[in-house]
């Protein structure tokens, strides 16, 4: 088990061009979510998903950002048209969830988007 | 809407000493969970402890231990014999009952030791 990877790391744009960040999860974990985190601040829930189904998007996921998991392991999140306000930090999670107690979430390095 | 709040940016501590990280959270929800989550300068976040709102006792994990106080919505961090390797960015966090997994962050402190 080697945890949760995100590709890139790192990722430097031009305002206006399209990126898109990967996260493997744990093998065994059937949820997956994305956080986005600015300087200086907490995480911010983005969306989340059960296997392949998308169950929750945050009113901060316009219509710029899509993510999907397709066969509920590795999952992909698309920014179109970056704009500087994007700059940030995309952290991965990835959890077990048992329908007993509250998973515990495992979290990615991160890929830091610098959008110029 | 739940909220989770750090109102201390930044605190520092002397190795072997004890330090207490505060947190203060708003739910209406009578069931839900409680973290702390440390992330050192360029490292990923791990889970330092965590508390179900159902248990009474405290958490307890080797040198990390929390004083939850559900009636006040309290949730502190008290890291005893701090070590070097301790310095990190700590996050306070918050998770809903059943389905509603996802986590609310506070702002985070940034804990620095002193050799």
């Amino acid at each position: 088990d080697t945890g949760v990877s995100q590709n890139p790391r790192h990722k430097i744009t031009k305002r206006g061009q399209n990126v898109t960040f990967r996260c493997d999860p744990i093998s065994e974990h059937n949820r997956l979510y994305w956080y986005r985190q600015t300087l200086g601040q907490g995480p911010e829930f983005l969306t989340y998903f059960q296997n392949e189904a998308q169950l929750e998007k945050s009113r901060l996921l316009s219509d710029r950002f899509s993510a999907e998991r397709p066969k509920g392991s590795f999952s992909t999140l698309e920014i179109q048209r970056t704009e500087q306000g994007d700059s940030a930090m995309y952290l991965c999670a990835s959890s077990l969830s048992s329908g007993g107690p509250q998973e515990t979430q495992y979290f990615g390095p991160g890929t830091r988007l610098l959008v110029l | 809407a739940q909220t989770v709040t750090q109102s201390q940016p930044e605190m520092s501590v002397q190795e072997a000493e004890t330090v207490t990280l505060s947190c203060t959270y708003d739910t209406s929800e009578s069931d839900y969970y409680l973290f702390w989550y440390k992330q050192p300068p360029s490292r990923q976040m791990i889970l330092v402890i965590r508390q179900e709102a159902y248990k009474q006792q405290n958490a307890t994990e080797n040198r990390f231990s929390v004083n939850f106080q559900k009636a006040a919505k309290s949730f502190s961090l008290k890291i005893s014999d701090s070590q070097l390797g301790d310095a990190a960015m700590y996050f306070c966090a918050y998770s809903g009952p059943g389905a509603n997994s996802k986590l609310t962050f506070g702002k985070g402190i940034t804990l620095s030791v002193r050799p």
